[in-house]
Protein backbone atom coordinates (compact mmCIF):
# COMPACT_ATOMS: atom_id res chain seq x y z
CA UNK A 1 0.00 0.00 0.00
CA UNK A 2 0.79 3.84 0.06
CA UNK A 3 1.85 3.95 -3.65
CA UNK A 4 2.73 7.39 -5.47
CA UNK A 5 3.31 7.63 -9.09
CA UNK A 6 4.36 10.37 -10.74
CA UNK A 7 3.93 11.05 -14.61
CA UNK A 8 5.65 11.52 -16.97
CA UNK A 9 9.07 10.44 -15.09
CA UNK A 10 11.45 12.40 -17.97
CA UNK A 11 10.69 15.47 -19.51
CA UNK A 12 12.94 17.56 -22.23
CA UNK A 13 11.08 20.58 -23.50
CA UNK A 14 12.44 23.89 -25.06
CA UNK A 15 13.10 27.10 -22.80
CA UNK A 16 10.00 29.11 -23.00
CA UNK A 17 7.57 26.44 -23.10
CA UNK A 18 5.19 24.84 -19.73
CA UNK A 19 5.82 21.48 -18.43
CA UNK A 20 2.76 19.49 -16.19
CA UNK A 21 3.97 17.14 -13.96
CA UNK A 22 1.04 14.91 -12.50
CA UNK A 23 1.33 13.32 -9.10
CA UNK A 24 -1.19 10.44 -7.59
CA UNK A 25 -1.83 8.89 -5.22
CA UNK A 26 -2.88 5.27 -6.27
CA UNK A 27 -4.04 3.38 -3.08
CA UNK A 28 -4.73 5.97 -0.43
CA UNK A 29 -6.55 9.36 -0.24
CA UNK A 30 -4.30 12.27 0.34
CA UNK A 31 -5.64 15.40 1.38
CA UNK A 32 -2.25 17.17 1.34
CA UNK A 33 0.28 16.67 -0.89
CA UNK A 34 4.22 17.96 -1.21
CA UNK A 35 6.48 19.18 -3.95
CA UNK A 36 9.49 19.12 -3.78
CA UNK A 37 12.99 20.33 -5.99
CA UNK A 38 16.27 18.11 -6.10
CA UNK A 39 19.53 19.64 -7.72
CA UNK A 40 22.17 16.60 -7.86
CA UNK A 41 23.86 15.42 -5.23
CA UNK A 42 21.67 17.90 -2.87
CA UNK A 43 19.26 17.45 -0.28
CA UNK A 44 15.70 18.00 -1.23
CA UNK A 45 14.02 21.26 -1.07
CA UNK A 46 10.20 21.86 -0.20
CA UNK A 47 8.46 23.79 -3.03
CA UNK A 48 4.79 24.02 -1.89
CA UNK A 49 2.12 22.37 -0.01
CA UNK A 50 -0.81 21.13 -1.72
CA UNK A 51 -4.05 20.59 -0.12
CA UNK A 52 -7.21 19.35 -1.67
CA UNK A 53 -9.74 22.22 -2.42
CA UNK A 54 -7.41 25.05 -1.92
CA UNK A 55 -4.95 26.98 -3.11
CA UNK A 56 -1.09 25.55 -2.42
CA UNK A 57 0.83 27.48 0.31
CA UNK A 58 4.59 28.33 -1.25
CA UNK A 59 8.03 28.12 0.29
CA UNK A 60 9.78 31.50 0.81
CA UNK A 61 11.26 32.63 -2.48
CA UNK A 62 9.50 30.13 -4.38
CA UNK A 63 7.68 31.82 -7.29
CA UNK A 64 3.71 31.02 -7.09
CA UNK A 65 3.30 32.02 -10.80
CA UNK A 66 5.96 30.41 -12.18
CA UNK A 67 5.54 26.80 -10.47
CA UNK A 68 1.37 26.35 -10.72
CA UNK A 69 -0.08 23.92 -8.36
CA UNK A 70 -3.66 22.49 -8.75
CA UNK A 71 -5.10 19.41 -6.32
CA UNK A 72 -7.66 19.06 -8.03
CA UNK A 73 -8.90 15.91 -6.06
CA UNK A 74 -8.16 13.48 -2.60
CA UNK A 75 -5.36 11.49 -5.29
CA UNK A 76 -4.40 14.38 -7.93
CA UNK A 77 -2.13 17.54 -7.77
CA UNK A 78 -0.30 18.78 -10.70
CA UNK A 79 2.58 20.92 -10.66
CA UNK A 80 3.25 23.07 -13.88
CA UNK A 81 6.50 24.73 -14.89
CA UNK A 82 5.08 27.34 -16.55
CA UNK A 83 7.50 29.39 -19.09
CA UNK A 84 10.09 26.93 -18.44
CA UNK A 85 13.99 27.84 -18.66
CA UNK A 86 17.01 25.83 -18.68
CA UNK A 87 17.85 27.09 -14.59
CA UNK A 88 14.34 25.48 -13.77
CA UNK A 89 15.94 21.65 -14.94
CA UNK A 90 15.88 19.50 -11.69
CA UNK A 91 14.57 16.46 -10.18
CA UNK A 92 10.73 17.36 -9.17
CA UNK A 93 9.27 14.90 -6.74
CA UNK A 94 6.01 14.93 -4.52
CA UNK A 95 5.14 13.39 -1.69
CA UNK A 96 1.31 12.49 -0.07
CA UNK A 97 0.53 11.59 3.81
CA UNK A 98 -1.77 8.85 4.21
CA UNK A 99 -3.93 10.15 6.54
CA UNK A 100 -4.30 8.58 9.66
CA UNK A 101 -1.10 6.94 11.53
CA UNK A 102 2.00 8.44 11.63
CA UNK A 103 1.51 10.79 8.64
CA UNK A 104 4.46 9.40 6.89
CA UNK A 105 4.81 11.12 3.61
CA UNK A 106 5.48 8.65 0.81
CA UNK A 107 7.18 9.78 -1.81
CA UNK A 108 6.68 9.32 -6.16
CA UNK A 109 9.00 8.39 -8.14
CA UNK A 110 10.63 11.84 -9.00
CA UNK A 111 10.47 13.29 -12.77
CA UNK A 112 13.61 14.67 -14.46
CA UNK A 113 13.21 18.13 -16.15
CA UNK A 114 15.69 19.19 -18.59
CA UNK A 115 14.93 22.27 -20.70
CA UNK A 116 17.12 23.04 -23.26
CA UNK B 1 12.91 26.77 12.61
CA UNK B 2 13.90 23.58 12.30
CA UNK B 3 17.91 22.46 11.10
CA UNK B 4 18.65 18.87 10.39
CA UNK B 5 22.51 18.08 9.74
CA UNK B 6 24.29 14.89 8.78
CA UNK B 7 28.03 15.59 8.77
CA UNK B 8 28.88 12.39 7.03
CA UNK B 9 28.82 13.30 2.97
CA UNK B 10 30.52 9.71 2.29
CA UNK B 11 30.53 6.48 4.24
CA UNK B 12 31.83 2.75 3.08
CA UNK B 13 31.03 -0.63 4.66
CA UNK B 14 32.26 -4.07 4.15
CA UNK B 15 29.52 -6.38 3.25
CA UNK B 16 27.25 -7.82 5.76
CA UNK B 17 29.27 -5.48 8.61
CA UNK B 18 27.04 -2.51 10.59
CA UNK B 19 27.20 0.83 9.35
CA UNK B 20 25.64 4.26 11.42
CA UNK B 21 24.85 7.48 9.56
CA UNK B 22 25.08 10.44 11.53
CA UNK B 23 22.37 12.73 12.00
CA UNK B 24 21.99 15.79 14.06
CA UNK B 25 18.44 17.92 14.80
CA UNK B 26 17.61 21.31 16.02
CA UNK B 27 14.02 21.94 16.90
CA UNK B 28 11.45 24.52 19.19
CA UNK B 29 8.90 22.28 18.49
CA UNK B 30 8.09 20.30 21.59
CA UNK B 31 6.73 17.34 19.24
CA UNK B 32 8.16 16.05 16.21
CA UNK B 33 9.29 13.28 14.14
CA UNK B 34 12.04 11.89 12.94
CA UNK B 35 12.00 10.09 9.46
CA UNK B 36 14.99 8.06 7.41
CA UNK B 37 14.58 7.54 3.96
CA UNK B 38 16.93 6.02 0.79
CA UNK B 39 17.68 7.82 -1.93
CA UNK B 40 18.59 5.10 -4.65
CA UNK B 41 20.52 6.03 -8.01
CA UNK B 42 16.84 5.78 -9.48
CA UNK B 43 15.84 8.79 -7.32
CA UNK B 44 12.90 7.31 -5.82
CA UNK B 45 12.47 8.13 -2.00
CA UNK B 46 11.87 5.30 -0.01
CA UNK B 47 10.79 5.32 4.03
CA UNK B 48 12.60 3.30 5.99
CA UNK B 49 11.98 4.09 9.54
CA UNK B 50 10.17 6.91 12.00
CA UNK B 51 10.55 7.35 15.11
CA UNK B 52 8.17 9.93 17.30
CA UNK B 53 9.78 12.65 19.95
CA UNK B 54 7.77 10.71 22.45
CA UNK B 55 8.41 7.35 21.72
CA UNK B 56 10.05 5.74 24.67
CA UNK B 57 11.59 2.78 22.75
CA UNK B 58 13.93 3.36 19.53
CA UNK B 59 12.06 2.52 16.08
CA UNK B 60 13.79 -0.96 14.64
CA UNK B 61 12.20 -1.55 11.28
CA UNK B 62 14.07 -5.27 10.20
CA UNK B 63 17.51 -4.63 9.39
CA UNK B 64 17.41 -0.86 10.57
CA UNK B 65 17.40 0.52 13.82
CA UNK B 66 17.26 4.61 14.83
CA UNK B 67 19.65 5.26 17.90
CA UNK B 68 17.49 8.37 19.55
CA UNK B 69 19.02 10.22 21.69
CA UNK B 70 16.63 13.15 22.96
CA UNK B 71 18.61 14.97 24.87
CA UNK B 72 21.85 15.13 22.98
CA UNK B 73 18.97 15.71 19.48
CA UNK B 74 20.86 12.84 17.22
CA UNK B 75 18.29 10.20 15.39
CA UNK B 76 21.24 8.37 13.76
CA UNK B 77 20.51 4.82 12.13
CA UNK B 78 22.02 1.74 12.27
CA UNK B 79 22.11 -1.09 9.63
CA UNK B 80 22.54 -4.10 10.47
CA UNK B 81 24.45 -6.83 7.88
CA UNK B 82 24.91 -4.59 4.95
CA UNK B 83 24.18 -6.45 1.42
CA UNK B 84 25.35 -4.73 -1.67
CA UNK B 85 21.62 -3.11 -2.33
CA UNK B 86 22.15 -0.72 0.24
CA UNK B 87 24.63 1.61 -1.58
CA UNK B 88 22.10 4.91 -1.68
CA UNK B 89 22.09 8.02 -0.61
CA UNK B 90 20.70 8.39 2.61
CA UNK B 91 18.45 11.42 4.07
CA UNK B 92 17.37 12.06 7.58
CA UNK B 93 14.27 13.98 7.25
CA UNK B 94 12.26 15.78 10.72
CA UNK B 95 8.54 16.79 10.88
CA UNK B 96 6.89 19.36 13.00
CA UNK B 97 4.16 18.16 14.97
CA UNK B 98 3.18 21.11 16.54
CA UNK B 99 -0.07 21.91 15.34
CA UNK B 100 -0.53 25.24 14.23
CA UNK B 101 3.37 25.69 13.85
CA UNK B 102 4.81 26.74 10.67
CA UNK B 103 6.79 23.36 10.34
CA UNK B 104 3.79 21.37 10.88
CA UNK B 105 3.58 18.78 8.58
CA UNK B 106 6.75 19.58 6.45
CA UNK B 107 9.63 17.41 6.09
CA UNK B 108 12.92 19.19 6.36
CA UNK B 109 15.80 17.01 5.29
CA UNK B 110 19.82 17.02 6.25
CA UNK B 111 22.33 17.15 3.56
CA UNK B 112 22.42 13.25 2.93
CA UNK B 113 25.28 10.83 3.18
CA UNK B 114 26.07 8.91 0.44
CA UNK B 115 26.58 4.98 1.45
CA UNK B 116 28.45 2.47 -0.32
CA UNK B 117 28.95 -1.14 0.31
CA UNK B 118 31.28 -2.89 -1.02
CA UNK B 119 31.87 -6.92 -1.64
Amino acid sequence: GAVVSQHPSWVICKSGTSVKIECRSLDFQATTMFWYRQFPKQSLMLMATSNEGSKATYEQGVEKDKFLINHASLTLSTLTVTSAHPEDSSFYICSAIEAGGQETQYFGPGTRLLVL
Amino acid sequence: AQKITQTQPGMFVQEKEAVTLDCTYDTSDPSYGLFWYKQPSSGEMIFLIYQGSYDQQNATEGRYSLNFQKARKSANLVISASQLGDSAMYFCAMRGDNAGGTSYGKLTFGQGTILTVHP
